[in-house]
């Protein structure tokens, strides 16, 4: 069965400190796409990341990489030189293509980055 | 990428009355989904909707408690009925992203989403 795991409920952070979110993953499929969404306090989910099961390589953005790891079923997020507009919820999401591609999320981190 | 349009994006309701929520999209899809997000919680997903067809529920939630709509492949409308004040949550619909050419998908675009509290 799917499933996602996000451990970490809340981190707290003081602004410019790098923090990594953990997210661990289930599946049975062969072929699927792990996400990264962000939740801000206004409540809309902002896409950040989308990676197929078949590319390991990590991936860089600005302030965020992210480190997708097979062979631990890990993807994890990390923020470089955090900001207090980094404050938010954060979703780690998989879909496996033989599934509707529907979207399994995971509990969530709670990110506060203070001033 | 796709754009969705939510609405309404809050409403308070009296505990035993209906609530349809509306997704328009700006390009065609092919599935929407439907997603609840209960007070502090994660997303779960209500239904799978494709035009043409009965919306796919997942365990846990039944048609008369969230009839779906898909008239075309740019609309779709979720039904909170017999509402309860557990059915206060974030209802947010979504759609799979694609370029122009949709041969590469940006992944899964949200809409703003619908604050519903039930007294």
């Amino acid at each position: 069965a799917q499933k996602v795991t996000q451990a970490q409920t809340e981190i707290s952070v003081v602004e410019k400190e790098d923090v990594t979110l953990d997210c661990v993953y289930e599946t049975r499929d062969t072929t699927y796409y792990l996400f990264w969404y962000k939740q801000p306090p206004s409540g809309e989910l902002v896409f950040l990341i989308r990676r197929n099961s078949f590319d390991e390589q990590n991936e860089i953005s600005g302030r965020y990489s992210w480190n997708f790891q097979k062979s631990t079923s890990s993807f994890n997020f990390t923020i470089t030189a955090s900001q207090v507009v980094d404050s938010a919820v954060y979703f780690c999401a998989l879909s496996e293509a033989g599934n509707t591609d529907k979207l399994i999320f995971g509990t969530g981190t709670r990110l506060q980055v203070f001033p | 990428s796709a754009v969705i349009s939510q609405k309404p994006s809050r409403d308070i309701c009296q505990r035993g009355t209906s609530l349809t929520i509306q997704c328009q999209v700006d390009s065609q899809v092919t599935m929407m989904f439907w997603y609840r997000q209960q007070p502090g919680q994660s997303l779960t997903l209500i239904a799978t909707a494709n035009q043409g067809s009965e919306a796919t529920y997942e365990s846990g939630f039944v048609i008369d408690k969230f009839p779906i709509s898909r008239p075309n492949l740019t609309f779709s409308t979720l039904t909170v009925s017999n509402m309860s004040p557990e059915d206060s949550s974030i209802y947010l619909c979504s759609v799979e992203a694609w370029d122009r050419f949709a041969t590469n998908s940006y992944g899964y675009t949200f809409g703003s989403g619908t604050r519903l509290t039930v007294v």
